[in-house]
């Protein structure tokens, strides 16, 4: 079983939509969780941190449920500039390394 | 944006010769990683290394070296690359806390001819 599995998608959403991803992870023992969004042909980067109680930014908001190993990242009213590639981040057995999901693919159109 | 610069940006190379790709920061990070993307694999870690001269082998090391001889710099050496290591390589740096976020340079895209 892979540490970290999304859905790929794509994920094809109008503007202004709400757009939902999912998240599992395999290592209960796990204590670091986010979300970075990576655009097509460049660098990961950070989206958020994902804490116990759940957090919001702006239009994103995620959540995290310990007891069955899962993660969401909800975005509200969707713009054009969302349109990423979405990656699951849990931190690793080593501690220092993370592992990262294969991403989901949104596309949001006009 | 994070003080990461990899070096090159794209390199295309022959089967068999030697690689290095260097990862340089400003940021005096303690920790700094070396990944691989390819498509349906998503991001794996190559190697990492916790502190000057103290490395270890990630997912994926198989092939691979790496070095680092001052905090700055951290090297990823393909001895004698092979068409599979063509990919997308990607460094990244951390301090350690906050969870180890982890902040990536743009990559280095390698061709193996």
């Amino acid at each position: 079983r892979k540490e970290v599995e999304q859905d790929p998608g794509p994920f094809n959403v109008p503007e202004g939509a709400t757009v939902a991803f999912n998240c599992t992870y395999s290592n209960s023992a796990s204590q670091s969780f986010f979300w970075y969004r990576q655009d097509c042909r460049k660098e990961p980067k950070l989206l958020m941190s994902v804490y116990s109680s759940g957090n919001e930014d702006g239009r994103f908001t995620a959540q995290l449920n310990r007891a069955s190993q899962y993660i969401s990242l909800l975005i509200r009213d969707s713009k054009l500039s969302d349109s990423a590639t979405y990656l699951c981040v849990v931190n690793s057995n080593s501690g220092y390394a993370l592992n990262f999901g294969k991403g989901t693919s949104l596309l949001v159109t006009p | 944006d994070a003080g990461i610069t990899q070096s090159p940006r794209h390199k295309v190379t022959e089967t068999g010769t030697p690689v290095t790709l260097r990862c340089h920061q400003t940021e005096n990070h303690r920790y700094m990683y070396w990944y691989r993307q390819d498509p349906g694999h998503g991001l794996r870690l190559i190697h990492y290394s916790y502190g000057v001269k103290d490395t270890d082998k990630g997912e994926v090391s198989d092939g691979y070296s790496v070095s680092r001889s001052k905090t700055e710099d951290f090297l990823l050496t393909l001895e004698s690359a092979t068409s599979s290591q063509t990919s997308v390589y990607f460094c990244a740096i951390s301090t350690g806390v906050a969870g180890n976020i982890q902040y990536f340079g743009a990559g280095t895209r390698l061709s193996v001819l």
